[in-house]
């Protein structure tokens, strides 16, 4: 069964730092992959997505996120954190099992953004 | 850009009683998806719907729960007798269907049992 694991519940970095929440699957096949982030009092939207083909992927916001098979890593990623960055962001893996899309989420990682 | 939209906002009902949320897809998508999130807690999948009926569901899916697709734009979870538990933000969410298609994701109703 497909699962995800968010390392860190709480992130919090300086403005102009680098970001990086941390990703791991589990997979009993070749995965597929996501990155949403939740802004305060809204929905789920789509940062990024690994499915075939390029193992790095840019997404939107300046994010981008690098597929590592050996490491069963899908960790995102930001050179430079901005004061708007801050949101919950939530790794998932695409359970393929009924043919279609099912995601399932890990835990979500809140950051927070300081001057 | 389409989205999902989904109403209302907010809503607050007695324990016991039934709520009935609602859900606009976009239009050319076939899977329709509700997740719950509980405060605090990670987003968990209740429920896909697929030509009419459902495709999958959860183990929290149980008898007190219920979706339909009364027209061609609308997708509802109805929730019989609620218990103070089913207090969480509820996601309708949709996709093209194909396994790497993202779902797209509505603002959420936050129920609230009293």
């Amino acid at each position: 069964a497909q699962s995800v694991t968010q390392l860190g519940s709480h992130v919090s970095v300086s403005e102009g730092a680098l970001v990086l929440l941390r990703c791991n699957y589990s997979s009993s096949v070749p995965p597929y992959l996501f990155w949403y982030v939740q802004y305060p009092n809204q929905g789920l939207q789509l940062l990024l997505k690994y499915t075939t083909g390029a193992t790095l992927v840019k997404g939107i916001n300046g994010f981008e996120a690098e597929f590592k098979k050996s490491e069963t890593s899908f960790h995102l990623t930001k050179p430079s954190a901005h004061m708007s960055d801050a949101a919950e962001y939530f790794c998932a893996v695409s359970d393929r099992s009924g043919g279609y899309n099912k995601l399932i989420f890990g835990a979500g990682t809140r950051l927070a953004v300081h001057p | 850009e389409p989205e999902v939209t989904q109403t209302p906002s907010h809503q607050v009902t007695q324990m016991g009683q039934e709520v009935i949320l609602r859900c606009v897809p976009i239009s050319n998508h076939l899977y329709f998806y509700w997740y719950r999130q509980i405060l605090g807690q990670k987003v968990e999948f209740l429920v896909s719907f697929y030509n009419n009926e459902i495709s999958e569901k959860s183990e929290i899916f149980d008898d007190q729960f219920s979706v339909e697709r009364p027209d061609g734009s609308n997708f509802t979870l109805k929730i019989r007798s609620t218990k103070l538990e089913d207090s969480a933000m509820y996601f309708c969410a949709s996709s093209e269907g194909q396994p790497n298609s993202p779902l797209h994701f509505g603002n959420g109703t936050r129920l609230t049992v009293t």
